[in-house]
């Protein structure tokens, strides 16, 4: 089945660093791949839509200073949090559909647990 | 804006027995509910998607149904198992150009299935 990835799993970085989270898509291709940040005990909130060919959309109140996107290509995604700072500490999920109609299944990495010092 | 409770916050119950799970929305239906798994430290995993003109939608133990009358979705597990312990979302997709793909996902449920 498809699978989407995601690298590091586990990150602990110093407050003012930048950290580049990626997302790949591994036996499909992906032009369209969503990043979403969960708090401890909360819902899954979407950030961004990343685009491949194009600048990446941000949902409102999020920063695109701060999360940069880049889908450099058709299988992946890389999200940057930029001076990272112990409140942007959260669990880092992305997803891709396979395919371009709505109903076509979204395939979630396994997240990307980031803790800021 | 669209507001999305999954009733309960924990649900417990004994194995064998169903579970029964519900979400509500406020404001407009969407065009596609989905339910998905998700265990400590992991990524959902999709389960089933109903579409706004469909009643119900099974996959073996797995049935859902969709109520945009009440804006509502019940999510049932029969026969439950210990194995079926975990959070369960629902999420909403609008239909549309920039809608696509994004998903507005409710708070979870816990399911706790005791043996």
């Amino acid at each position: 089945g498809a699978v989407v990835s995601q690298h590091p799993s586990r990150v602990i970085c110093k407050s003012g660093t930048s950290v580049k989270i990626e997302c790949r898509s591994l036996d499909f291709q992906a032009t369209t791949m969503f990043w979403y940040r969960q708090f401890p005990k909360q819902s899954l909130m979407l950030m961004a839509t990343s685009n491949e060919g194009s600048k990446a959309t941000y949902e409102q109140g999020v920063e695109k200073d701060k999360f940069l996107i880049n889908h450099a290509s058709l299988t992946l995604s890389t999200l940057t949090v930029t001076s990272a700072h112990p409140e942007d500490s959260s669990f880092y999920i992305c997803s891709a559909p396979r395919g371009y109609s709505p109903t076509d299944t979204q395939y979630f990495g396994p997240g990307t647990r980031l803790t800021v010092l | 804006s669209q507001k999305i409770e999954q009733n309960s916050e924990a649900l417990n119950i004994q194995e064998g027995k169903t579970a029964t799970l519900t979400c509500n929305y406020t404001n407009y239906s969407p065009a596609y509910l989905q339910w998905y798994r998700q265990d400590p430290g992991r990524g959902p995993v999709f389960l089933l998607l109903i579409r706004e003109n469909e009643k119900e939608k099974r996959k073996e133990r797995l049935k859902v149904t969709f109520d945009t009358t009440l804006k509502q979705s019940l999510f049932h597990i029969t026969a439950s198992q210990p194995a079926d312990s975990a959070t369960y979302l629902c999420a909403l997709e609008y239909a549309g150009g920039t809608s696509y793909g994004k998903l507005t996902f409710g708070q979870g449920t816990i399911l706790t299935v005791h043996p």
